[in-house]
């Protein structure tokens, strides 16, 4: 079974700090992708990887960037964490066309 | 970009069979679509995917009608356990795997 994970479940954080969200997949997949998930808008893609150290931005990249330095892993990173990022984030891995996600990583910014 | 629109709910009773259609009318020519379940707590699990006609496998059907802006999600004999939020993707054909479009979703209720 392929698997990715999160580096965490839940995380809380303070407006301003620099905040890193990990993923890793075990599956060798060209492709990783950070989406947020938000009631009543569904999941929004922030930004994705085809390749490492290659990324494009998804329909919402304000406020963060990544890091793809190996295959198996992409980092979300917020800069200075607003509250109106708090959300529920989302990694997901792909090989071609199906998507395989993470247990996602709910994160509250106070 | 395609842009999807599904119904916010359904509600089903066990054993039927639900059918959960998406409206995607900007679809292009290299994009799929995927239909994907959610559960509280959990990221999405891919259902099923098709590009064009009907795809069927151990859980679901898929229809898609030649013009494309449609699609079609039919799940047989439905069971509690089938209670989700159901999102259908467009995109992710070649050249274009950043452009994907998930639904808001549709948020199935199976009654005994």
């Amino acid at each position: 079974d392929v698997k990715v994970t999160q580096s965490s479940r839940y995380l809380v954080k303070r407006t301003g700090e620099k905040v890193f969200l990990e993923c890793v997949q075990d599956m060798d997949h060209e492709n990783m992708f950070w989406y947020r998930q938000d009631p009543g808008l569904g999941l929004r893609l922030i930004y994705f990887s085809y390749d490492v150290k290659m990324k494009e931005k998804g329909d919402i990249p304000e406020g963060y960037s990544v890091s793809r330095e190996k295959k198996e892993r992409f980092s979300l990173i917020l800069e200075s964490a607003s509250t109106n990022q708090t959300s529920m984030y989302l990694c997901a891995s792909s090989p071609r066309h199906e998507q395989f996600f993470g247990p996602g990583t709910r994160l509250t910014v106070l | 970009l395609a842009k999807t629109t599904q119904p916010i709910s359904m509600d089903s009773y066990e054993g039927q069979e639900v059918n959960i259609t998406c409206s995607h009318n900007n679809i292009a020519t290299n994009d799929y679509i995927t239909w994907y379940q959610q559960f509280p707590s959990q990221g999405p699990r891919f259902i099923i995917q098709g590009y064009k006609t009907k795809v069927t496998n151990e859980v679901a059907s898929l229809f898609i009608p030649a013009d494309r802006k449609s699609s079609t999600l039919s799940l047989p004999r439905v069971s509690l356990s089938d209670t989700a939020v159901y999102y259908c993707l467009v995109g992710g054909g070649e050249g274009s795997q950043g452009n994907l479009i998930f639904g808001k979703g549709t948020k199935l209720s199976v009654k005994p």
